[in-house]
């Protein structure tokens, strides 16, 4: 079974403080992504990456970066967290192709005080 | 701007009973169509991918619908159980130079009483 995982599953940070992410799958998919879900906004694309090294800016990529030094894993970084940031974080996989199953982790809810 | 709507926004129904949803896009041009069920502080998980090409998908009591001409899509559960309680995702894919662009509805939450 494809296993995408994501290191924390709460987390609560002081604003400012820097916060990571972490995000691992297990099926060498090209594709990663980061989404955040906040009620009533459905998921938004913060940032994906297709391969090693290279990213791109999804929808809402301010305050955020990513890294991807290696395939199966994508790290989200928060360089100095904010209030408005609270919210739940799910990374997704997939391999390229368009009718591949995009798999999702359980989810990262942060909680930024 | 490519925009994915679902309604309602969310429903009631008895165990037992059947229920369908509905999604509607602007999303252009189109690669495929997703059902993901998203159970409450969980991921979502995918139930159905449609192409172009593509009317109907089932995956056990859920049955997927594309009407590619008219950019509609609706979600059937027949004989709903208590399991079914959870959110239900319309995802639309934009072909993209590097890798598809995705496009998420806000979601149908789905209650299931007994």
């Amino acid at each position: 079974d494809v296993k995408v995982t994501q290191s924390s599953r709460y987390l609560v940070k002081r604003t400012g403080e820097k916060v990571f992410l972490e995000c691992v799958q297990d099926m060498d998919h090209e594709n990663m992504f980061w989404y955040r879900q906040d009620p009533g906004l459905g998921l938004r694309l913060i940032y994906f990456s297709y391969d090693v090294k290279m990213k791109e800016k999804g929808d809402i990529p301010e305050g955020y970066s990513v890294s991807r030094e290696k395939k199966e894993r994508f790290s989200l970084i928060l360089e100095s967290a904010s209030t408005n940031q609270t919210s739940m974080y799910l990374c997704a996989s997939t391999w390229e192709g368009a009718r591949n199953t995009i798999y999702f982790g359980e989810g990262s809810w942060l909680t930024v005080v | 701007k490519n925009q994915v709507e679902q309604s309602p926004q969310s429903l009631i129904i008895l165990e037992g009973k059947n229920c369908t949803l509905q999604c509607n896009y602007t999303v252009s041009p189109f690669s495929n169509l997703r059902w993901y069920k998203q159970d409450t502080g969980r991921g979502p998980v995918s139930l159905t991918i449609m192409t172009f090409s593509e009317n109907t998908k089932s995956n056990g009591r859920y049955t997927a619908t594309l009407d590619a001409d008219t950019k509609q899509s609706s979600l059937h559960i027949t004989a709903s159980q208590l399991s079914d309680s959870a959110s239900y995702i319309c995802v639309v894919s934009a072909i993209k130079a590097a890798g598809n662009k995705l496009t998420f509805g806000g979601g149908t939450r789905v209650l299931v009483k007994p």
